[in-house]
């Protein structure tokens, strides 16, 4: 199976600042790779898809880049409503099929 | 407006059996590839299985496969997992989850996710 690798696991920002989330694929996953949020008690949201494509009614704040092995999720200008866990997923394997998620990375207040 | 609703969750023995229902509402049902995802207490997300939209491609994680069948019934508008010799540690909220991706096939991305369903498995 293909192994994903978020990194950092925990980050600690203020409102206002850059953050990066990276994802290592095992292998190359081209850009099949899906990026959610999730909060305490809720079920994840789709966020970006196809590596770079923003989900419909998600704010432009949210970026994602990459191909191949590595992917990274840029949110330009963090919001109170943006602390969350966000976790990669990747949907590239077909034989055998195994859909993979990162461990994921919990954005904290500062 | 898209709606996911589970159903079925609860507490279970080991080696015992549950079944798991996602009724499904606000778009052809019939035309979208469904998917379980798990969440144990506390942990990350863990793709659980997939079936197509006629139900012709069904995958498993190898964590159950053997043991979970994943069905759909289009007339019900309904998803289904029927988890078999359950251990501790398929203790999760169950997620049910559509395919963003119209295909013949099943396993990409979902753009819609249920509530969840607990099942917690323990003596």
């Amino acid at each position: 199976d293909i192994q994903m690798t978020q990194s950092p696991s925990t980050l600690s920002a203020s409102v206002g600042d850059r953050v990066t989330i990276t994802c290592r694929a095992s292998q190359s996953i081209s850009s099949w790779l899906a990026w959610y949020q999730q909060k305490p008690g809720k079920a994840p949201k789709l966020l970006i898809y196809k590596a770079s494509s923003l989900e419909s009614g998600v704010p432009s704040r949210f970026s994602g880049s990459g191909s191949g092995t590595e992917f990274t999720l840029t949110i330009s200008s963090l919001q109170p409503d943006d602390f969350a866990t966000y976790y990669c997923q990747q949907y590239n394997s077909y034989s055998p099929k195994a859909l993979t998620f990162g461990g994921g990375t919990k954005v904290e207040i500062k | 407006e898209v709606q996911l609703v589970e159903s079925g969750g609860g507490l279970v023995k080991p080696g015992g059996s549950l079944r798991l229902s996602c009724a499904a509402s606000g778009f052809t049902f019939s035309s979208y590839s469904m998917n379980w995802v798990r969440q144990a207490p506390g942990k990350g997300l863990e793709w659980v299985s997939s079936i197509s939209s006629s139900s012709s491609y069904i995958y498993y994680a190898d964590s159950v496969k053997g043991r979970f069948t994943i069905s759909r019934d289009n007339a019900k508008n309904s998803l289904y997992l029927q988890m078999n010799s359950l251990r501790a540690e398929d203790t999760a909220v169950y997620y049910c989850a559509r395919d963003d991706v119209l295909s013949r096939s099943a396993g990409y991305y979902f753009d819609y996710w249920g509530q969840g369903t607990l099942v917690t498995v323990s003596s």
